[in-house]
């Protein structure tokens, strides 16, 4: 069974702070995706990692794929309060695992006040 | 953006009546659709993957007759939640690729709760 631990699970900081959330496994993943979720809604997309190493950055968030490909990280600068929400990260094709199916983590619960 | 939509968004149920929620891909023909269940402040599990035109391959634990499947286009996908449960009450999200590998667009869910 493959496993996405994320860290930490719960998040509660002021307007401004940065912060850092991690998502760990002991598979390697073909391609790692990050969502953010809304209550009462489905999770969107915010970006897609494929190479060990890649760091893509979307506005004030900066995503990292492990060299090994087993972690990723987001990071967020100057958070907002409408950076609030469930932060979820989901890896693709893992060892042993099937193609297209996603392995979602247990998500990080963020709250940013004003 | 592709566009995937879920019917009903809520719904109520008494104990031992069915469900059905449909998800639909708006713009674009899906190949494969998933199913997931999520339940209050926890991660999305991966419920079963249905093909259209073929059978459904539910995730061990997931009963496939309490929980029916039909894709019967490549638009349109059904959930029919069977004789509900209370502890099946729970958040049910679908989301569509069009090709192979691609990208997962998610539903915006069906919060289903049984009376």
């Amino acid at each position: 069974t493959q496993l996405l631990e994320q860290s930490p699970q719960f998040l509660s900081i002021q307007e401004g702070e940065n912060l850092t959330v991690y998502c760990n496994s002991s598979s390697v993943f073909s391609s790692l995706q990050w969502y953010r979720q809304e209550p009462g809604e489905g999770p969107v997309l915010l970006v897609t990692v494929v190479t060990g190493g890649e760091v893509k950055k979307l506005k004030r968030l900066t995503f990292q794929f492990g060299d090994a490909r087993k972690d990723s990280s987001l990071h967020i600068t100057a958070a907002q309060p409408g950076d609030t929400g469930l932060y979820l990260c989901a890896g693709e094709g893992g060892s042993g695992g099937s193609n297209y199916k996603l392995t979602f983590g247990k998500g990080t619960l963020l709250t940013v006040n004003p | 953006g592709a566009v995937v939509s879920q019917h009903p968004s809520w719904v109520i149920c008494k104990s031992g009546t069915s469900v059905k929620i449909e998800c639909r891909s708006l713009d674009f023909q899906a190949t494969t659709m998933f199913w997931y269940r999520q339940f209050p402040k926890q991660s999305l599990m991966l419920m079963a993957t249905s093909n259209e035109g073929s059978k459904a391959t539910y995730e061990q634990g997931v009963e496939k007759d309490k929980f029916l499947i039909n894709h019967a286009s490549l638009t349109l996908s059904t959930l029919t939640v069977t004789s509900a449960h209370p502890e099946d009450s729970s958040f049910y999200i679908c989301s569509a690729i069009a090709v192979p590998g691609g990208t997962q667009y998610f539903g915006p869910g069906t919060r289903l709760l049984v009376l």
